[in-house]
Parts: structure tokens; sequence; C-alpha cells
């Protein structure tokens, strides 16, 4: 089955600094790669995805590269600010026609004031 | 709209008791999802239904049964519970066709002692 690595674990950033968090997947049959942002006591919600026809995607201070021929996306956060603290998990499809998600172990993200 | 309805929020159990977790959604979804989250592992599929009247294992359904009650309905099952399954318990649904846009519910926090 598909397997997602994600790294680092936990990142520290000073407000304004770019943040990067990378993973790496398996199963060169995965054609979507969302991200989800969960703060502390929520729900885990979307807030960007990627599908494999595309190399980059840009939503305002986040944007996700893709490099289908290594098996590795990444989440890149601009201008960091305190509301973006929380935890960052990628994912990616299981098989091309099943809708069932393999997520990566997830980024604490904390951005320092 | 409720969006993903999880209950109960938090349960204490003994080992070798059981106990279902119900869900219920209201945005006419036809897949839904039960993940487990535990720390530093992210998020891992128990078991999903990717439509009224069908169920698959995921990454983790050793010890857990699941019913597909109704296109609203889908609970998880803990015929004898043990401690390697406290855990935060998530619900989910999406679109068919919408690979990988999850709505979670709030979340249930199941401990085993």
């Amino acid at each position: 089955g598909e397997n997602v690595e994600q790294h680092p674990s936990t990142l520290s950033v000073q407000e304004g600094d770019s943040a990067v968090i990378k993973c790496t997947y398996s199963d060169s049959a995965s054609n979507y790669f969302p991200w989800y942002k969960q703060e502390l006591g929520k729900r885990p919600q979307l807030i960007i995805d990627i599908r494999s026809n595309v190399g980059e995607k840009k939503d305002q201070r986040i944007a996700v590269t893709l490099n289908k021929t290594a098996k590795h996306f990444s989440l890149h956060i601009t201008e960091t600010q305190p509301e973006d603290s929380a935890v960052y998990f990628c994912a990616a499809s299981l098989r091309v026609g099943r809708r069932a998600l393999t997520f990566g172990s997830g980024t604490r993200l904390q951005v320092q004031p | 709209n409720a969006g993903v309805t999880q209950t109960p929020k938090f349960q204490v159990l003994k080992t070798g008791q059981s106990m279902t977790l119900q869900c219920a959604q209201d945005m006419n979804h036809n897949s839904m999802y039960w993940y487990r989250q535990d720390p530093g592992m992210g998020l891992r599929l128990i078991y999903y239904s990717a439509s009224e009247g069908t169920t698959d294992k995921g990454e983790v359904p050793n010890g857990y049964n699941v019913s597909r009650l109704n296109k609203r309905e889908f609970s998880l099952r803990l015929e004898s519970a043990a401690p390697s399954q406290t855990s935060v318990y998530f619900c989910a649904s999406s679109e068919m066709g919408r690979a990988g846009e999850l709505f979670f519910g709030e979340g249930s926090r199941l401990t085993v002692l």
C-alpha cells in the first residue's frame, strides 16, 4: 500500500519567516496530494491540494509543489503569522479511483511572535 | 448544517468492554471514513465506506468492525477494547469524485484502562 513520510516532525520559525514541510510517497499511482491543518484540540481541515497533472499551486501565503519523478511534494508558507501555528499533515490518495487517503505523521509548526 | 457529528466525544472503557462510536453527516456525501490519531503517527485509516452498502478495511482494521447503516450514518464498534485502542477517533466524509477532500467530525477521545 501507500506510504507517506513527512519531515520535519517539529518546526519553529520567527514570525514573518517562511516555513517548508516536505513529504515523500511510495505509490507512483497516487494522483492527489492534499494538505490539512489541525489546530490544537480541533479537527483537521483542508488548506490546499494539488493533483498530479500540476507542478505547483498557490493560495495567498501558502503554496504546494509536486515532483512526480522524485515522488515528493512540499508545503510552503510565506510571511508566517502566529495563527499559522498548528499541526500540518500531508496525504496522498491510496490508488487511482479510490477515495481513501494515507496521511503523513504530521509536522508541528510553531511561529514565534 | 451540522456537517459531520460524532458521539460520544469522550469515553473511558475498561479492557474487554465493548462500545460503538456513532457518526452522521448531513452533507449528502457518499463516502465515509474512520481514522484514528495517535501522537507522532498521524491519521491512520481504520475502515472506510466508498458508498452506501460497501465497506473496506484500511491500514489498521484489527479489533474494529463497522456498519454503514444508511447514507448518513457510519458506526465503528470495538468488540473487546484493549489499551492499544486508546486514541482519538475521527469520522470523516467526502463526495464521491472529490478524492481527498475530507470533512472531519470533532473527534472522539477514547481511553481504555
